[in-house]
């Protein structure tokens, strides 16, 4: 699988946009891009995946770059209970998608 | 529904003991992976089952650690003459058997290892 880059922190007022970044410059054409999200002392949450189009569920928004090699997570109206480790993952999907590698994530601080 | 479970959630135990930590996955979920999480790391890949089989477990990191998932379904991963670099949570996770989009993991609450 190929490896993504993000920022080890980042921090977001209440009620803003929070826009976390991830880089995944040797992604292949058959990876799709899943973000999870870790609040302490729980397992990771999936929140959104796409390929290489933007998508956008209750939760979040993905946007793909066009040349698939970074894309951007949007929590539209960050709350407190946003704040957690934010992980960027590149992965097969399918019936044979396999293990997922994990780096060490964002971790968001939002804040009053 | 149910999500995924693990038990116990709390495991002290002695250096040189052997443990067991069990999983049960999401009902009707053909992959299970488990992880472990050190302190401040994402977690890392431990092994990966396709049914009752491993597909994958090159991350196991010796030969002290053995999972197995005899009826595909539950999961137990054992680890053998533990040390204290052993000390992890230990993440199970389960996904449903599907192409396209429904791949995602479903992870459960962890098992805090703690090897004094």
């Amino acid at each position: 699988d190929a490896k993504t880059t993000q920022p080890t922190s980042m921090d977001c007022a209440e009620g803003r946009a929070a826009n976390l970044p991830c880089n995944h410059s040797t992604i292949s054409g058959n990876e799709y891009v899943y973000w999870y999200r870790q609040i302490h002392s729980q397992g990771p949450q999936y929140i959104i995946h796409g390929l290489k189009n933007n998508e956008t569920n209750e939760m979040a928004s993905l946007i793909i770059t066009e040349d698939r090699k970074s894309s951007t997570l949007i929590l539209p109206h960050a709350t407190l209970r946003d704040t957690a480790v934010y992980y960027c993952i590149v992965r097969v999907a399918g019936t044979n998608a396999g293990k997922s590698t994990f780096g060490d994530g964002t971790t968001l601080t939002v804040k009053p | 529904g149910a999500g995924v479970s693990q038990t116990p959630s709390n495991k002290v135990t002695e250096k040189g003991k052997y443990v067991e930590l069990r999983c049960d996955p999401i009902s009707g979920h053909t992959a299970l992976y488990w992880y472990r999480q050190s302190l401040g790391q994402g977690p890392e890949f431990l092994i990966y089952f396709q049914g009752t089989g491993a597909a994958d477990d090159s991350g196991l990191p010796n030969d002290r650690f053995f999972a197995v998932r005899p009826e595909g379904s539950v999961s137990t991963l054992k680890i053998q003459r533990t040390e204290r670099g052993d000390s992890a949570v230990y993440l199970c996770a389960s996904s449903p058997r599907t192409s396209g989009r429904y791949n995602e993991q479903f992870f459960g609450p962890g098992t805090r290892l703690t090897v004094l």
